[in-house]
Formats: structure tokens, C-alpha cells, sequence
């Protein structure tokens, strides 16, 4: 069975400062996808990566993938208040089956 | 504007009761998919479809069905066998590989 793991679940940073949310899974993949997903609302794409060593940044997120490694990270740099919300990570295995992480419940404090 | 309308956006059933869910696109999308979000949980596959009068079961599909009669329709029924369907219920579409999910706003099911 698949297992997408994503760590720490939860983030509590200051306004201003940088941190990194990490996406471990367990099978072969170079399709791995990033969501955000505000309170009570859907969720939204951000990056998409679609082989090793891709990184895509937007604003003060950047996304990067390791298919050998098997591992995505997703940082944050000079975080502002705006950026709080819940990331998600997902690895599409066959190109139609998409596995989700369990979430990183991100909340930037002035 | 192009995009995903799932209805309605919350709901309420009795327990017993079956309650279909409605999901349909204008983006032209091959795949569409069902997902289940509980709280504090990631999202969880119920069923997708890749192509019309075709669908496969997710991790979750006990109690759930679906039918895939039009490219943009993608109806979701809950029957009563789901022992649990209290749950946020997301819709999903994509163009056939490499490409993201793109969501509907969700439906909110409460089960009394």
C-alpha cells in the first residue's frame, strides 16, 4: 500500500521566518503534486513537479522533488500571515491515481 | 468561467437514507474523481472514472456508487451501507495524465 507522509503535521512559525514542510513516500513516482487548502474551503493547486530534481517556486513558496530520495519539499521563506493554511502533498503513481498526504496545518503568527 | 460545481454545498440525511451528491465540469476534463476528507485527515479516494460509461473503485469505495453517463457529470450516491459518510466530500477532474486535480468547493454531509 502506498503511504505518503507528510511532516510535522503541524507549524506554528513567526512572520518573517523560513521553515521547510516535508513529503516522504513509498513507491517509484516522478509526478508529485502541492494543494493548499484554506479552513472550511476546497483546495488549490501550487506546483506541480514532474520529474527528478524539479523546483518550481511562486512567491515565497518553493517546491522541489527527489524521486531517489522519494522525498518533496515544499519551503517557505519569510513567511506572512497570508500563508496560513493546511499543504498537501499528493503522488500520482499511474497517471490518473492520486495519493494524498495527511496534511501540514501551517499557521504564520505575527 | 470554467471550473467544477458540486451541489449542494451542505446537506443533512437521516441515517438509512441513501442521498446522492452532484458533481459536474465545463473544463472538457477526461478524468473526474471522488474524494472523502474526514477532520484532520488527508483526502481519500473513493472512486474515479477516466472516460465516460467507465469507473474504477478507490481505497474507500464500500458504500458508495457511481455513474458516469456525460464526460462532465460525475454523480456521487451514498447509500446506506457507507457506515460512516458524515464527511466533507470533495469532486475533482483532470485532463488525462500529468496534469493537477483541479476541485469543486465541496459538500458538506451530516448523517443523523
Amino acid at each position: 500500500e502506498l503511504k505518503v507522509e507528510q511532516n510535522p503535521l503541524f507549524l506554528s512559525m513567526q512572520e518573517g521566518k523560513n521553515y521547510t514542510i516535508y513529503c516522504n513516500y513509498s513507491t517509484t513516482s516522478d509526478r508529485l503534486y502541492w494543494y493548499r487548502q484554506d479552513p472550511g474551503k476546497s483546495l488549490e493547486s501550487l506546483f506541480v513537479l514532474l520529474s527528478n530534481g524539479a523546483v518550481k517556486q511562486e512567491g515565497r513558496l518553493m517546491a522541489s522533488l527527489d524521486t531517489k530520495a522519494r522525498l518533496s519539499t515544499l519551503h517557505i521563506t519569510a513567511a506572512v500571515h497570508d500563508l496560513s493554511a493546511t499543504y498537501f502533498c499528493a503522488v500520482d503513481i499511474s497517471g490518473n491515481q492520486f495519493y494524498f498526504g495527511t496534511g501540514t496545518s501551517l499557521t504564520v503568527i505575527p | 468561467d470554467g471550473g467544477i460545481t458540486q451541489s449542494p454545498k451542505y446537506l443533512f440525511r437521516k441515517e438509512g437514507q441513501n442521498v446522492t451528491l452532484s458533481c459536474e465540469q465545463n473544463l472538457n476534463h477526461d478524468a473526474m474523481y471522488w474524494y472523502r476528507q474526514d477532520p484532520g485527515q488527508g483526502l481519500r479516494l473513493i472512486y474515479y472514472s477516466q472516460i465516460v460509461n467507465d469507473f474504477q473503485k478507490g481505497d474507500i469505495a464500500e458504500g458508495y456508487s457511481v455513474s458516469r453517463e456525460k464526460k462532465e457529470s460525475f454523480p456521487l450516491t451514498v447509500t446506506s451501507a457507507q457506515k460512516n459518510p458524515t464527511a466533507f466530500y470533495l469532486c475533482a477532474s483532470s485532463f488525462f495524465l500529468n496534469s493537477p486535480l483541479h476541485f469543486g468547493n465541496g459538500t458538506r454531509l451530516t448523517v443523523t
